[in-house]
């Protein structure tokens, strides 16, 4: 059973950069048929995506956040990385790792983190 | 973006009968390749979230076959045939058709 798990901060200063990892255990991250995606979920926006990358370093991200997102790969950890800068109390969140199936005769969200709450604030 | 629009926000179900939530889109999920990439997540209390039903219909592996989805085009539907209390939790559409993906704002099934 493929697991993942969020790890970092819990409390980010306003206008500082969010570091966050996904731990992926039970599968391989470097599978072509999938990518890795962030979500997040706050009271105010509900269930945003905020960006994957796929096993070969290529990413794609939501257009209201790509000018402060980097998402990374580490192959050799099986883990993915996401860093988010000059954070707002806008992005108090809980942040998901998930993966996505981006086969064409599936595209989902098929295995999710439990999820870790950051909140931005002095 | 598209805008998934769920309905009703609220569900308060009788255990063993049926419940059903719709999910409207504001632009038609059919992508060029001619799939429907519309999903169904479930959120229960303290679990991971969990992939319900993709491509509309197909139920993910280990999903009871009391779930069920439908629709075409803008308009879809999960339905619980009978619910049972561990379906508690707020349920989420999604879509992948078109980027940025984008959710429903939830529809929360709770036992009367």
């Amino acid at each position: 059973q493929l697991h993942l798990q969020e790890s970092g901060p819990g409390l980010v200063k306003p206008s500082e950069t969010l570091s966050l990892t996904c731990s992926v255990s039970g599968g391989s991250i470097n599978r072509r048929s999938y990518s890795w995606a962030w979500i997040r979920q706050s009271p105010g926006k509900g269930l945003e995506w905020i960006g994957s990358i796929h096993y070969n370093g290529s990413t794609y991200f939501n257009p209201s956040l790509k000018n402060r997102l980097a998402i990374s790969v580490d192959t050799s950890k099986n883990r993915f990385s996401l860093k988010l800068n000059s954070m707002t109390a806008a992005d108090t969140a809980v942040y998901y790792c998930a993966r996505e199936d981006v086969d064409p005769a599936t595209l989902c969200f098929d295995y999710w983190g439990q999820g870790t709450l950051v909140t931005v604030s002095s | 973006d598209i805008v998934m629009t769920q309905t009703p926000l609220s569900s308060p179900v009788t255990l063993g009968q049926p419940a059903s939530i719709s999910c409207r889109s504001s632009q038609s999920l059919v992508h060029s390749n001619g799939n429907t990439y519309l999903s169904w997540l479930q959120q229960r209390p303290g679990q991971p979230i969990r992939l319900l039903i993709y491509r509309i219909s197909n139920r993910f592996s280990g999903v009871p076959d009391r779930f069920s989805g439908s629709g075409a085009g803008t308009e879809f539907t999960l339905k619980i045939s009978r619910v049972e209390a561990e379906d508690v939790g707020v349920y989420y559409c999604m879509q992948a058709t078109q980027f940025p993906w984008t959710f429903g704002q939830g529809t929360k099934v709770e036992i009367k």
